[in-house]
């Protein structure tokens, strides 16, 4: 079946530090999604990309769809406290057989030190 | 407000016992899904539900079962067959307009 490499799979960085991380596939995706998990808590949606080589921003947050479209990257910005948490990657293939099922990386763990 | 409930948020369980974990949406989406989450590790697809009345089995479907009775709703039953259950559980739905799922809060299940 399909997988995702996401790397690094822990960070620790200081409070100000950009932070950089990515998924590879085996195969491609129609669709990236990047999503952050704190403790207890369920995966809430950050950026969603539909195109390859697509660049998309939200706040301090960049994502891009790899032109391969068999990669993806999120870069945070100027990391803050409020940016721990376990950041997700997901591919998502759409046809007749897979439907809406998604492909998910096993977790990129950040920790930000003030 | 429109989204995903779970209930309820802790869940105990005790051995031969089976129990529901309840997922409701009302956010009018068709496809809903069930993955299990254990520490340290990635979420795994247990069964997902594409329209009303059909589901299909996904990676790690032993020992859960599921109904879909009704659109809002996609309850998990985690039976006396799954042998290591003690996971957080979290509930999705899909946004087909958006391409992309949406979760809810998630259950936290323990063995006794």
């Amino acid at each position: 079946g399909q997988q995702l490499n996401q790397s690094p799979q822990s960070m620790f960085i200081q409070e100000g530090e950009d932070v950089s991380m990515n998924c590879t596939s085996s195969s491609i995706f129609n669709t990236w999604l990047w999503y952050k998990q704190e403790p207890g808590e369920g995966p809430v949606l950050l950026i969603a990309l539909y195109k390859a080589g697509e660049l998309t921003s939200n706040g301090r947050l960049t994502a891009q769809f790899g032109i391969t479209r068999k990669d993806s990257f999120l870069n945070i910005s100027a990391s803050i406290p409020s940016d721990v948490g376990i950041y997700f990657c997901a591919g998502q293939l759409r046809g007749e057989t897979s439907g809406s099922r998604l492909t998910f990386g096993e977790g990129t763990q950040l920790t930000v030190n003030p | 407000d429109g989204g995903i409930t779970q209930s309820p948020k802790y869940l105990f369980r005790k051995e031969g016992q089976n129990v529901t974990l309840s997922c409701e949406q009302n956010l009018n989406h068709d496809a809903m899904y069930w993955y299990r989450q254990d520490p340290g590790q990635g979420l795994r697809l247990i069964y997902y539900s594409q329209i009303v009345n059909d589901f299909q089995k996904g990676d790690i479907a032993e020992g859960y079962s599921v109904s879909r009775e009704k659109k809002e709703s996609f309850p998990l039953t985690v039976t006396s067959a799954q042998k290591n259950p003690t996971a957080f559980y979290l509930c999705a739905s899909y946004s087909s307009l958006q391409e992309t799922q949406y979760f809810g809060p998630g259950t936290r299940l323990l063995v006794l």
